[in-house]
């Protein structure tokens, strides 16, 4: 079964570094998505991207964030000067037209 | 606003027993619900969405418009189905899901 893989696994960070989250969609999926999940708290969305644009964020997703596609199979998100609120777990997700969202396996970010 | 509720944090039931996971959402147009499951340290998997109407790994669940509610229930538990059960929420389209916070079920032997 095809899967959305996410690398690293696990990343730690100091305050202030840039930090690039990586995932590998499916490959015939065409919308993809980041989310996070703050540890103990739920998971929430934060971009969506289809067509080579953002087709919709969230107010987490603000000016320190970046995504793009740079090469047709790789999606990332970018984190400029990461703070210590930004430590979560980063999911990514894709989706074909008219089905449910497959999801990787997460990058745990650790900001210190 | 869309809002997706899961009121209990922590569900213990005894296997074989019956289980139901509560979902009830806010949301004004015609929502598709979905629940998703996450094993201990694994990534989201989707157990099954409602316009699909199956019953995935013994789980069922049933969209209730009037109560807003897409509780997830199972006859029998098992320890296998001890994890972090997530109910989701879509407006439509390819729109980004809404989470509830999610439920632990913990199946006791």
């Amino acid at each position: 079964e095809p899967e959305v893989t996410q690398t690293p696994s696990h990343q730690v960070t100091q305050m202030g570094q840039e930090v690039i989250l990586r995932c590998v969609p499916i490959s015939n999926h065409l919308y993809f998505y980041w989310y996070r999940q703050i540890l103990g708290q739920k998971v929430e969305f934060l971009v969506s991207f289809y067509n080579n644009e953002i087709s919709e964020k969230s107010e987490i997703f603000d000016d320190q964030f970046s995504v793009e596609r740079p090469d047709g199979s790789n999606f990332t998100l970018k984190i400029r000067s990461t703070k210590l609120e930004d430590s979560a777990m980063y999911f990514c997700a894709s989706k074909a037209s008219d089905y449910g969202y497959t999801f990787g396996s997460g990058t745990r970010l650790t900001v210190v | 606003a869309q809002r997706v509720t899961q009121p209990e944090k922590l569900l213990s039931v005894f296997k074989g027993a019956p289980v139901e996971l509560k979902c009830n959402y806010s949301y004004s147009g015609s929502p598709e619900l979905f629940w998703y499951v996450q094993y201990s340290r694994q990534r989201l998997q989707l157990l099954l969405r409602h316009i699909s109407r199956e019953s995935i790994k013994g789980f069922t669940a049933d969209l209730n418009k009037g109560e807003t509610s897409f509780h997830l229930k199972k006859p029998f538990a098992q320890e296998e189905d001890s994890a972090m059960y997530y109910c989701a929420l879509k407006r439509g389209g390819n729109t980004p899901l809404v989470f509830g916070k999610g439920t632990r079920l913990s199946v006791i032997a």
